[in-house]
């Protein structure tokens, strides 16, 4: 199972938004709703900020949004604030029964 | 406070086998299933396996299906991994974590445990 496609890095300064894309095939994000995104600082854990293509778990900030349009989930962030830079992975369920990430994107707040 | 919490870690040969754990608490551990993750040092996420409630139904990446078991042990809230047939590409931080309801979003990580394969 190959690893979703992600924009490396992307950019943004503070209270604008960005949008983080996730691309992958029908066998994984474009057959299921199953598409998850994660939040991970340096050293630390990763944090699901998006379940189920779009639900935002309790105590997400509402800055965080997700969406899927065929085979490619996005991740927007609006009202970009400095706290928010850290690495982002989006991942699916896949026809194999199984998970998939995305290789991680780095967010930059300049 | 749910919490979970990875053990089991070290230095390995390649070759060898190790038993990580993760021990939960906080939360009704029998009604969740949990996955493992891990990242190689300046790397991704990596899935690599996943158990459900009961532990009757598992499921491995292709690159742990063989070498890799997961179970879980729900009278003592403990996930378990067991490695064998270690290879240096298994050198990773391994995280366990809670699947919020069947859905494959991890809601609740441990701090992770590091393992590394080296002679």
């Amino acid at each position: 199972q190959s690893a979703l496609t992600q924009p490396a890095s992307v950019s943004g300064s503070p209270g604008q938004s960005i949008t983080i894309s996730c691309t992958g095939t029908s066998s994984d994000v474009g057959g299921y709703k199953y598409v998850s995104w994660y939040q991970q600082h340096p050293g630390k854990a990763p944090k699901l900020m998006i379940s189920e293509v779009s639900n935002r778990p309790s105590g997400v900030s509402n800055r965080f949004s997700g969406s899927k349009s065929g085979n490619t989930a996005s991740l927007t962030i609006s009202g970009l604030q400095a706290e928010d830079e850290a690495d982002y992975y989006c991942s699916s369920y896949t026809s194999s029964s199984t998970l998939v990430f995305g290789g991680g994107t780095k967010l930059t707040v300049l | 406070e749910v919490q979970l919490v990875e053990s089991g870690g070290g230095l390995v040969q390649p070759g060898g086998s190790l038993r990580l754990s993760c021990a939960a608490s906080g939360f009704t551990f029998r009604s969740y299933w949990m996955h493992w993750v891990r990242q190689a040092p300046g790397k991704g996420l990596v899935w690599v396996s996943r158990i459900n409630s009961d532990g009757s139904s598992t499921g491995y990446a292709d690159s742990v299906k063989g070498r890799f078991t997961i179970s879980r042990d729900n009278a003592k809230n403990t996930l378990y991994l067991q490695m064998n047939s270690l290879r240096a590409e298994d050198t990773a931080v391994y995280y366990c974590a809670r699947d919020q309801t069947v859905n494959y979003g991890m809601d609740v990580w441990g701090q992770g445990t590091t393992v590394t394969v080296s002679s």
